[in-house]
């Protein structure tokens, strides 16, 4: 069964750095888009990044944007995200999700898998 | 950024129809997606495209959209439909976004 595991979050001071890691399972991963969604405390779900299979391609949220870096290890079937310049207001629980792009159009794209996620407190 | 816009919150007489609706002008150019999120819990995927359901979502979970407006229906609302719902679709840009989301309440 398809398994999204998060880890590496936890308490950083204001301008500090924090890197995610999401172990993949069940799937064959290097055949997937993948992406990271955050959820702040008692907020909604905000998009964060998504990498394509091979790495070609990656693109961010314009508020992680030159902060925030996508990438993946499809021979350790993971998934990273380094955070650098870390404040207050990406203290959120971070998941990890697989992306579905049904048609070649990508008019329908989904995440049909999510992790558990993993919290991270910035704050000093 | 494109922005999906929902109500907060919405409430069913258990056994009723409710529906959750989602306006952007992202989505008539795509198809949202449905994710439902107990307290505690990762969102789960309830409808995709056009009108689709992943495997062991029940079917009285249904989409559908017209125009700037996607739908999710709850077709006799069960007390474990009390969740938040969020709909996203991809924008212009390449990116994701999501609504604020819906707080569903089953009375």
């Amino acid at each position: 069964q398809v398994q999204l595991v998060e880890s590496g979050g936890g308490l950083v001071k204001p301008g500090g750095s924090l890197r995610l890691s999401c172990a993949a399972s069940g799937f064959t991963f290097s055949d997937y888009y993948m992406s990271w969604i955050r959820q702040a405390p008692g907020k909604g779900l905000e998009w964060v990044s998504y990498i394509s299979s091979s790495s070609s391609y990656t693109n961010y949220a314009d508020s992680v944007k030159g902060r925030f870096t996508i990438s993946r290890d499809n021979a350790k079937n993971s998934l990273y995200l380094q955070m650098n310049s870390l404040r207050a207001e990406d203290t959120a629980v971070y998941y990890c999700a697989r992306v579905i792009v049904y048609d070649s159009s990508g008019q329908t794209t989904y995440f049909d898998y999510w992790g558990q996620g993993t919290l991270v407190t910035v704050s000093s | 950024s494109s922005e999906l816009t929902q109500d907060p919150a919405v409430s069913v007489a258990l056994g009723q129809t409710v529906r959750i609706t989602c306006q952007g002008d992202s989505l008539r150019s795509y198809y949202a997606s449905w994710y439902q999120q107990k307290p505690g819990q990762a969102p789960v995927l309830v409808i995709y495209g056009k009108n689709n359901r992943p495997s062991g979502i029940p079917d009285r979970f249904s989409g559908s959209s017209s125009g700037n407006t996607a739908s999710l229906t709850i077709t006799g609302a069960q007390a474990e439909d009390e969740a938040d719902y969020y709909c996203n679709s991809r924008d212009s840009s390449g990116n994701w976004v999501f609504g604020g989301g819906t707080k569903l309440t089953v009375l």
